[in-house]
């Protein structure tokens, strides 16, 4: 089956400056890659996503990019606030086509004010 | 438009007895994913649902765990004979289907077994 890799597993950043966190996946076939975002007894909140078709989506202030032949994509954060501090999770649709999420063991990201 | 809603949001189980674990999808959704998150670990699939039907298992012990999703009413994980290792947070996350592959997750029910 899929297996999702998320590196680095701690990250800190002084406010303001950038976070990236990348992920990388084993099966090729996979083709949506979404990211979630989740605090401290929360559920997950999906924050982005991109499809295999597409090698960069931005919203605001997050960005991701996909790199198929690697089979890498990565989660970039700029002008980071202590809000943007959580766990953060990739994740990548499975085999079988029934749209089950592999996801990474999640990186702790911590905005120091 | 209410999100995915799972309750209760803490459940605590003495080892033997039963856990009920519901989950109703965003209005408009019929699809339903079970998936358990040990303490700083990443989400692990369990099982996927539409209504009435088991679609995929393969992540569900083969042993004490069930799923349903009915026709009315939200979908249930259900555990029996609880085991200490069963203790962890489980989440529900819907989707709407059909191309659509955005799954939006519930709280969370935190199931602890003493």
């Amino acid at each position: 089956g899929e297996n999702v890799e998320q590196h680095p597993s701690t990250l800190s950043v002084q406010e303001g400056d950038s976070a990236v966190i990348k992920c990388t996946y084993s099966d090729s076939a996979s083709n949506y890659f979404p990211w979630y975002k989740q605090e401290l007894g929360k559920g997950p909140q999906l924050i982005i996503d991109i499809r295999s078709n597409v090698g960069e989506k931005k919203d605001q202030r997050i960005a991701v990019t996909l790199n198929k032949t690697a089979k890498h994509f990565s989660l970039h954060i700029t002008e980071t606030q202590p809000e943007d501090s959580a766990v953060y999770f990739c994740a990548a649709t499975g085999e079988g086509g029934n749209n089950r999420l592999a996801f990474g063991k999640g990186n702790q990201v911590v905005v120091i004010p | 438009n209410a999100g995915v809603m799972q309750n209760p949001r803490h459940l605590v189980r003495r080892r033997g007895q039963e856990a009920r674990l519901r989950c109703s999808p965003m209005k408009g959704h019929s699809h339903v994913y079970w998936y358990r998150q040990l303490p700083e670990e990443g989400l692990k699939f369990m099982v996927y649902l539409q209504k009435e039907n088991i679609i995929d298992e393969s992540g569900m012990p083969k042993e004490r765990f069930s799923a349903e999703f009915p026709k009315e009413g939200p979908s249930i994980l259900r555990i029996q004979q609880v085991v200490r290792g069963d203790s962890a947070a489980y989440f529900c996350a819907s989707s709407p289907g059909g191309s659509s592959t955005e799954a939006f997750f519930g709280q969370g029910t935190r199931l602890t077994v003493v």
